[in-house]
């Protein structure tokens, strides 16, 4: 069964300062990975996606991961982060045959980041 | 367009009663899903519709738990009776197609259900 780690639960970063949030996930094949983010008061957005290809990601507002198959990783990375950017992060992982249903998105316990003034 | 919309966005109930909470996918949508995060858990699957039909129901915890889609259209998730363990964020989620690739899955905002 596939699964995900997202070691940190709560991050705390001073703003304008780089972050990384970390995932490793647990799949047999080669799997889908995703980056999701919940602000206050709002839906759970996409961030990013990796499906194939070139193993560093751009998503929205900024952020990046990097796929790393020796280390069942997908990290997200931020160079400066905002105070906007406070927020929780999933990390979730999915097989590259699945849909949405219980065979797809297996998240992660999220990770709080805190931004520091 | 509109996003996913969920109603009520947040419930306070006493175990015993009943809630339902209710899902607008976004037009168009033929795939619904419902998810669960109790606090400090996973978000977790519950239910998948495709129109009108539960496609998957593998997720759900127990016979208290009850989704409809009526008409292919919005769904509600009803908890009948509410115990102190249902409390958590109910997301409603809808994508255009079934599978992964070439597609995007839209989550609402939550429900926030709490059972004292």
């Amino acid at each position: 069964a596939q699964s995900v780690t997202q070691p940190d639960i709560h991050i705390t970063v001073s703003e304008g300062a780089s972050l990384e949030l970390r995932c490793n996930y647990s799949y047999g094949a080669t799997p889908y990975l995703f980056w999701y983010v919940q602000s206050p008061g709002q839906g759970l957005q996409l961030l990013l996606k990796y499906f194939s290809g070139d193993t560093l990601v751009q998503g929205i507002k900024g952020f990046e991961a990097e796929f790393k198959r020796s280390q069942s990783s997908f990290n997200l990375r931020k160079p400066s982060v905002h105070w906007s950017d406070a927020a929780e992060y999933f990390c979730a992982v999915a097989s590259q045959y699945s849909g949405g249903g219980a065979d797809g998105l297996t998240f992660g316990k999220g990770t709080h980041l805190i931004i520091q003034p | 367009e509109a996003g996913v919309t969920q109603f009520p966005s947040h419930s306070v109930i006493e175990k015993g009663q009943t809630v339902t909470l209710r899902c607008d996918p976004i037009s168009g949508h033929d795939n619904l899903y419902w998810y669960r995060r109790v606090m400090g858990k996973e978000i977790k699957f519950l239910l998948h519709f495709v129109k009108e039909s539960k496609q998957d129901e593998s997720g759900m915890p127990n016979n208290r738990f009850l989704a409809e889609r009526t008409g292919g259209t919005y769904s509600t998730l009803k908890v009948q009776p509410a115990e102190l363990e249902d409390s958590g964020v109910y997301f409603c989620a809808s994508s255009r197609l079934q599978r992964l690739s070439g597609n995007t899955i839209y989550f609402g905002e939550g429900s926030w259900l709490t059972v004292v």
